[in-house]
């Protein structure tokens, strides 16, 4: 267990729907990052907050967003969903932004 | 960017035989991690280890900052040792670089 916990586990909705992920981070982990895992691209970066605060970017679409609160859980937005948009969406913590990334156990969205 | 790369892309082994997988990556980075993924998709820490060498176990890890590789050993392996093993590379901006993976198959 990495301490980094993601809800729901299993996500089944339709195309052009919204859907909301949930992110924990490990306790006293300020910075949290989000990955998105299919089967043509691999593992792949789509976004980081430290402290609530936005630091890096990827491949991120735009019509996904992204947000850190004040108690540092994150959520992420996918809005207009596409077939394309189905995978597994990991969420990962680390203390201080550039050091050790703990992995929670993922959401794995199908779009139907 | 930086470009990682895993070697082999897949492997198979019988019980009990020891492994190396490689990867090389194509700059500096400061932060160098490799991965098990079981096969119910869960992504496990193996190591932290953007220099230098580290053991855990059966496992092992040694990279070459100098050369830009690293290689993961997997001794006596078990059957619960098979999935895919990532290695993945951050260079002062936040976000892992994965390779393609090494899918390994440890048959008993």
């Amino acid at each position: 267990d990495s301490g980094v916990t993601q809800t729901p586990k299993h996500l089944i909705t339709a195309t052009g729907q919204r859907v909301t992920l949930r992110c924990s981070p490990r306790s006293g982990d300020l910075s949290v990052y989000w990955y998105q895992q299919s089967l043509d691209q691999g593992l792949q970066f789509l976004i980081q907050y430290y402290n609530g605060e936005e630091r890096a970017k990827g491949n991120i679409l735009e019509r996904f967003s992204a947000q850190q609160f004040p108690d540092l859980h994150s959520e992420l937005n996918l809005s207009s969903l596409e077939l394309g948009d189905s995978a597994l969406y990991f969420c990962a913590s680390s203390s201080t932004g550039t050091d050790t990334q703990y992995f929670g156990p993922g959401t794995r969205l199908t779009v139907l | 960017g930086i470009q990682v790369e895993q070697s082999p892309p897949d492997l198979i082994l019988q019980e009990g035989a020891n492994s190396t997988l490689r990867c090389n990556f194509s700059d500096s980075v400061n932060n160098l991690q490799w991965f098990h993924q079981n096969p119910w998709g869960q992504l496990i820490n193996l190591f932290y280890i953007p220099s230098g060498t580290k053991q855990n176990g059966r496992l092992s890890a040694t990279t070459v900052a100098t050369e830009r590789y690293s290689l993961l050993y997997i001794s006596s392996s078990q059957t619960t040792d098979s999935g895919v093993y990532f290695c993945a590379v951050e260079r002062n901006t936040g976000k892992l670089i994965f390779g393609q993976g090494t899918t390994l198959q440890v048959k008993p």
